[in-house]
Protein backbone atom coordinates (compact mmCIF):
# COMPACT_ATOMS: atom_id res chain seq x y z
CA UNK A 1 0.00 0.00 0.00
CA UNK A 2 1.58 3.57 -0.91
CA UNK A 3 2.13 5.70 1.91
CA UNK A 4 1.56 9.72 0.97
CA UNK A 5 3.35 12.23 2.67
CA UNK A 6 2.61 16.02 2.28
CA UNK A 7 4.54 18.76 3.76
CA UNK A 8 4.07 21.64 5.09
CA UNK A 9 0.72 20.63 6.60
CA UNK A 10 -0.02 24.47 6.96
CA UNK A 11 1.10 27.20 5.50
CA UNK A 12 0.91 30.85 5.49
CA UNK A 13 2.22 33.50 3.38
CA UNK A 14 1.97 36.52 1.97
CA UNK A 15 -0.12 38.07 -1.37
CA UNK A 16 2.65 37.77 -4.50
CA UNK A 17 5.27 35.40 -2.62
CA UNK A 18 6.51 31.99 -4.47
CA UNK A 19 4.86 28.64 -2.55
CA UNK A 20 5.69 25.49 -2.92
CA UNK A 21 4.03 22.15 -1.43
CA UNK A 22 5.85 19.16 -1.49
CA UNK A 23 4.85 15.53 -1.26
CA UNK A 24 6.57 12.25 -1.67
CA UNK A 25 5.13 8.75 -1.73
CA UNK A 26 6.42 5.42 -1.41
CA UNK A 27 5.68 3.18 -3.96
CA UNK A 28 6.00 3.08 -7.83
CA UNK A 29 3.07 5.15 -9.16
CA UNK A 30 1.29 5.36 -12.43
CA UNK A 31 -0.01 9.08 -11.94
CA UNK A 32 0.13 12.15 -9.48
CA UNK A 33 -2.34 14.26 -9.55
CA UNK A 34 -2.79 17.61 -7.51
CA UNK A 35 -6.31 18.59 -6.00
CA UNK A 36 -7.63 21.69 -4.66
CA UNK A 37 -10.62 22.10 -2.09
CA UNK A 38 -12.23 25.24 -0.62
CA UNK A 39 -13.89 25.81 2.05
CA UNK A 40 -17.23 24.36 1.34
CA UNK A 41 -15.58 20.75 0.20
CA UNK A 42 -15.37 21.78 -3.65
CA UNK A 43 -12.34 19.43 -5.23
CA UNK A 44 -10.85 20.39 -8.59
CA UNK A 45 -8.47 18.80 -10.30
CA UNK A 46 -5.51 20.53 -11.29
CA UNK A 47 -2.95 18.18 -12.27
CA UNK A 48 -2.39 14.94 -13.40
CA UNK A 49 0.66 13.73 -14.07
CA UNK A 50 3.15 10.80 -14.70
CA UNK A 51 6.45 12.48 -15.61
CA UNK A 52 8.27 15.90 -16.16
CA UNK A 53 6.41 19.18 -15.62
CA UNK A 54 3.41 20.87 -16.44
CA UNK A 55 1.71 24.32 -16.12
CA UNK A 56 -1.30 25.85 -16.24
CA UNK A 57 -0.95 29.46 -15.45
CA UNK A 58 0.22 30.64 -12.22
CA UNK A 59 0.71 26.66 -11.26
CA UNK A 60 3.58 24.34 -11.49
CA UNK A 61 3.46 20.87 -10.98
CA UNK A 62 6.64 19.03 -11.12
CA UNK A 63 7.23 14.96 -10.91
CA UNK A 64 10.74 12.92 -10.08
CA UNK A 65 9.53 9.39 -10.63
CA UNK A 66 13.26 8.06 -9.50
CA UNK A 67 13.12 10.01 -6.14
CA UNK A 68 9.27 9.28 -5.30
CA UNK A 69 8.30 12.77 -5.27
CA UNK A 70 6.34 15.82 -6.68
CA UNK A 71 6.08 19.42 -6.35
CA UNK A 72 3.27 22.15 -6.59
CA UNK A 73 4.47 25.68 -7.07
CA UNK A 74 2.21 28.49 -6.98
CA UNK A 75 3.89 31.98 -8.65
CA UNK A 76 2.54 35.05 -7.59
CA UNK A 77 -0.17 33.84 -4.98
CA UNK A 78 -3.13 35.42 -4.70
CA UNK A 79 -5.67 35.21 -1.78
CA UNK A 80 -7.91 33.48 -4.09
CA UNK A 81 -5.30 30.58 -3.82
CA UNK A 82 -6.00 30.07 -0.23
CA UNK A 83 -7.55 26.39 -0.11
CA UNK A 84 -6.62 22.75 1.27
CA UNK A 85 -4.08 21.05 -1.66
CA UNK A 86 -4.59 17.27 -1.96
CA UNK A 87 -1.84 15.41 -3.50
CA UNK A 88 -3.25 11.68 -4.74
CA UNK A 89 -1.29 9.26 -6.49
CA UNK A 90 -2.27 5.72 -8.55
CA UNK A 91 -0.57 2.53 -8.38
CA UNK A 92 0.64 0.78 -11.43
CA UNK A 93 -2.52 -0.29 -13.90
CA UNK A 94 -4.73 1.84 -11.61
CA UNK A 95 -5.16 -0.85 -9.18
CA UNK A 96 -6.27 0.35 -5.72
CA UNK A 97 -7.58 3.54 -6.48
CA UNK A 98 -6.01 6.95 -5.42
CA UNK A 99 -4.50 7.28 -2.05
CA UNK A 100 -4.35 10.93 -1.02
CA UNK A 101 -2.16 12.64 1.56
CA UNK A 102 -3.54 14.73 4.45
CA UNK A 103 -3.19 17.97 2.32
CA UNK A 104 -1.93 21.34 2.69
CA UNK A 105 -3.95 24.34 4.20
CA UNK A 106 -2.60 27.17 2.82
CA UNK A 107 -3.71 30.75 3.24
CA UNK A 108 -2.25 33.37 1.22
CA UNK A 109 -2.87 37.16 3.41
CA UNK A 110 -3.56 40.42 1.31
CA UNK B 1 -21.48 20.82 -20.78
CA UNK B 2 -22.97 19.76 -17.33
CA UNK B 3 -20.51 18.77 -14.55
CA UNK B 4 -20.92 15.93 -11.47
CA UNK B 5 -24.00 16.14 -9.97
CA UNK B 6 -24.74 14.05 -6.64
CA UNK B 7 -28.03 13.88 -5.00
CA UNK B 8 -29.13 14.62 -2.11
CA UNK B 9 -26.29 17.16 -1.08
CA UNK B 10 -27.27 16.54 2.65
CA UNK B 11 -28.98 14.11 4.42
CA UNK B 12 -29.41 13.10 8.54
CA UNK B 13 -29.84 9.70 9.26
CA UNK B 14 -30.15 7.20 12.38
CA UNK B 15 -27.80 4.86 13.26
CA UNK B 16 -29.16 1.22 11.86
CA UNK B 17 -30.80 3.00 8.99
CA UNK B 18 -29.33 2.37 4.98
CA UNK B 19 -28.75 5.13 2.69
CA UNK B 20 -28.17 5.69 -0.94
CA UNK B 21 -26.45 8.28 -2.60
CA UNK B 22 -26.55 8.75 -6.57
CA UNK B 23 -23.51 10.25 -9.04
CA UNK B 24 -24.32 11.25 -12.19
CA UNK B 25 -21.03 11.40 -14.25
CA UNK B 26 -20.63 14.09 -16.70
CA UNK B 27 -21.90 12.99 -20.16
CA UNK B 28 -19.64 10.97 -22.13
CA UNK B 29 -17.55 9.67 -18.34
CA UNK B 30 -17.56 5.86 -18.20
CA UNK B 31 -15.81 5.67 -15.06
CA UNK B 32 -17.11 6.85 -12.02
CA UNK B 33 -15.09 6.63 -8.38
CA UNK B 34 -16.54 7.52 -4.91
CA UNK B 35 -14.52 8.70 -1.84
CA UNK B 36 -15.35 9.48 1.86
CA UNK B 37 -14.06 12.50 3.17
CA UNK B 38 -13.92 13.01 7.29
CA UNK B 39 -11.84 15.60 9.88
CA UNK B 40 -9.95 12.52 11.14
CA UNK B 41 -9.10 9.93 7.88
CA UNK B 42 -8.95 12.72 5.00
CA UNK B 43 -9.94 11.29 2.11
CA UNK B 44 -10.13 7.81 0.98
CA UNK B 45 -10.84 5.41 -1.82
CA UNK B 46 -14.35 3.87 -1.30
CA UNK B 47 -14.80 2.01 -5.24
CA UNK B 48 -14.57 2.74 -8.86
CA UNK B 49 -17.22 1.28 -11.52
CA UNK B 50 -16.33 1.63 -15.38
CA UNK B 51 -18.49 0.24 -17.91
CA UNK B 52 -21.14 -0.98 -15.03
CA UNK B 53 -17.99 -3.12 -13.21
CA UNK B 54 -16.43 -2.44 -10.24
CA UNK B 55 -12.57 -2.10 -11.08
CA UNK B 56 -11.14 -1.46 -7.45
CA UNK B 57 -12.55 -1.39 -3.82
CA UNK B 58 -11.12 0.38 -1.37
CA UNK B 59 -10.70 -0.64 2.51
CA UNK B 60 -14.33 -0.30 3.60
CA UNK B 61 -16.54 -2.86 4.91
CA UNK B 62 -19.14 -4.70 3.11
CA UNK B 63 -21.95 -2.55 4.34
CA UNK B 64 -21.05 0.22 1.61
CA UNK B 65 -21.57 -1.12 -1.95
CA UNK B 66 -22.50 0.57 -5.22
CA UNK B 67 -23.44 -0.07 -9.12
CA UNK B 68 -23.36 1.44 -12.14
CA UNK B 69 -25.92 1.92 -14.41
CA UNK B 70 -25.55 1.53 -18.57
CA UNK B 71 -25.98 5.54 -18.61
CA UNK B 72 -23.15 5.68 -16.02
CA UNK B 73 -25.28 6.67 -13.61
CA UNK B 74 -23.97 5.54 -9.68
CA UNK B 75 -25.33 4.55 -6.74
CA UNK B 76 -23.22 4.26 -3.78
CA UNK B 77 -25.21 2.43 -0.67
CA UNK B 78 -24.44 2.02 3.37
CA UNK B 79 -26.35 -0.30 4.97
CA UNK B 80 -26.34 -0.39 8.84
CA UNK B 81 -25.49 3.09 9.40
CA UNK B 82 -22.69 3.91 12.02
CA UNK B 83 -21.79 7.03 13.86
CA UNK B 84 -18.29 7.08 11.85
CA UNK B 85 -20.25 7.01 8.56
CA UNK B 86 -20.85 10.85 9.22
CA UNK B 87 -18.96 12.37 5.97
CA UNK B 88 -18.63 13.92 2.88
CA UNK B 89 -19.02 11.49 0.09
CA UNK B 90 -17.91 13.16 -3.06
CA UNK B 91 -18.35 11.01 -6.08
CA UNK B 92 -15.74 11.76 -9.61
CA UNK B 93 -16.16 10.76 -13.26
CA UNK B 94 -12.95 10.59 -15.97
CA UNK B 95 -13.18 9.81 -19.42
CA UNK B 96 -11.28 6.12 -19.13
CA UNK B 97 -10.53 4.94 -15.80
CA UNK B 98 -8.17 6.97 -13.21
CA UNK B 99 -7.84 9.86 -15.68
CA UNK B 100 -7.92 13.25 -14.21
CA UNK B 101 -10.87 13.12 -11.98
CA UNK B 102 -14.29 15.45 -12.08
CA UNK B 103 -15.55 16.10 -8.92
CA UNK B 104 -19.32 16.82 -7.78
CA UNK B 105 -19.91 18.77 -5.04
CA UNK B 106 -20.56 15.83 -2.49
CA UNK B 107 -22.88 14.57 -0.09
CA UNK B 108 -22.72 15.48 3.05
CA UNK B 109 -23.91 12.57 5.62
CA UNK B 110 -24.86 13.01 9.25
CA UNK B 111 -25.33 9.78 11.39
CA UNK B 112 -27.37 10.61 14.48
Amino acid sequence: KNEVEQSPQNLTAQEGEFITINCSYSVGISALHWLQQHPGGGIVSLFMLSSGKKKHGRLIATINIQEKHSSLHITASHPRDSAVYICAVSAGGGADGLTFGKGTHLIIQP
Amino acid sequence: KAGVTQTPRYLIKTRGQQVTLSCSPISGHRSVSWYQQTPGQGLQFLFEYFSETQRNKGNFPGRFSGRQFSNSRSEMNVSTLELGDSALYLCASSLLAMETQYFGPGTRLLVL
